[in-house]
């Protein structure tokens, strides 16, 4: 069955610190990729997302994700965290073919100001 | 566009009444998504529609849960009876099947308290 980890249930980091959250999945087909975000109180937003092409995806406020075909990975990165940056992150995939996403777990990020 | 919607946004209720959420998608997606979150499961799907008819209803939790999609503006999801351990966030999702990306767009979400 299809699968998504992300490793990191909870971060804690200080502000102006580099971000990286790990995503893995295990389909060995054809995906897509999303990072998806809830800030406190709020009903999750997309990030970025990969379909093809260049696989170094910029999304908004500052946040890329680079996939990597050979490991299975869409690492979530930002080089310069704020305390606005402050939510929960969500990771999915979607096989082609597919309605459904297949999240992970989600990882709190915590920035202290 | 308004983006999906849901309503209400929080509802109290007492244990054993009857729960009734309701969804409208973007217009013009033909996949509608019900997922619950609980800080103890996490983000859970539980059931999905394509053109209106239900696709994996794998999720719902129990015979207590149903959910419809009369149209392709409108759907519920509802809970009879209600339990306390049906506290959760509620959220709707839409998305356009005819775009490759299959992006998902969640609405606002309705907070459940069964007491």
């Amino acid at each position: 069955a299809q699968s998504v980890s992300q490793h990191n249930h909870h971060v804690i980091l200080s502000e102006a610190a580099s971000l990286e959250l790990g995503c893995n999945y295990s389909y060995g087909g054809t995906v897509n990729l999303f990072w998806y975000v809830q800030y406190p109180g709020q009903h999750l937003q997309l990030l970025l997302k990969y379909f093809s092409g260049d696989p170094l995806v910029k999304g908004i406020k500052g946040f890329e994700a680079e996939f990597i075909k050979s490991k299975f990975s869409f690492n979530l990165r930002k080089p310069s965290v704020q305390w606005s940056d402050t939510a929960e992150y969500f990771c999915a995939v979607l096989s082609r073919g597919n309605y459904q996403l297949i999240w992970g777990a989600g990882t709190k990020l915590i920035i202290k100001p | 566009d308004a983006g999906v919607i849901q309503s209400p946004r929080h509802e109290v209720t007492e244990m054993g009444q009857e729960v009734t959420l309701r969804c409208k998608p973007i217009s013009g997606h033909n996949s509608l998504f019900w997922y619950r979150q609980t800080m103890m499961r996490g983000l859970e799907l539980l059931i999905y529609f394509n053109n209106n008819v239900p696709i994996d209803d794998s999720g719902m939790p129990e015979d207590r849960f149903s959910a419809k999609m009369p149209n392709a503006s409108f759907s519920t999801l509802k809970i009879q009876p209600s339990e306390p351990r049906d506290s959760a966030v509620y959220f709707c999702a839409s998305s356009h099947p005819n775009s490759q990306i299959y992006e998902q767009y969640f609405g606002p979400g309705t907070r459940l308290t069964v007491t």
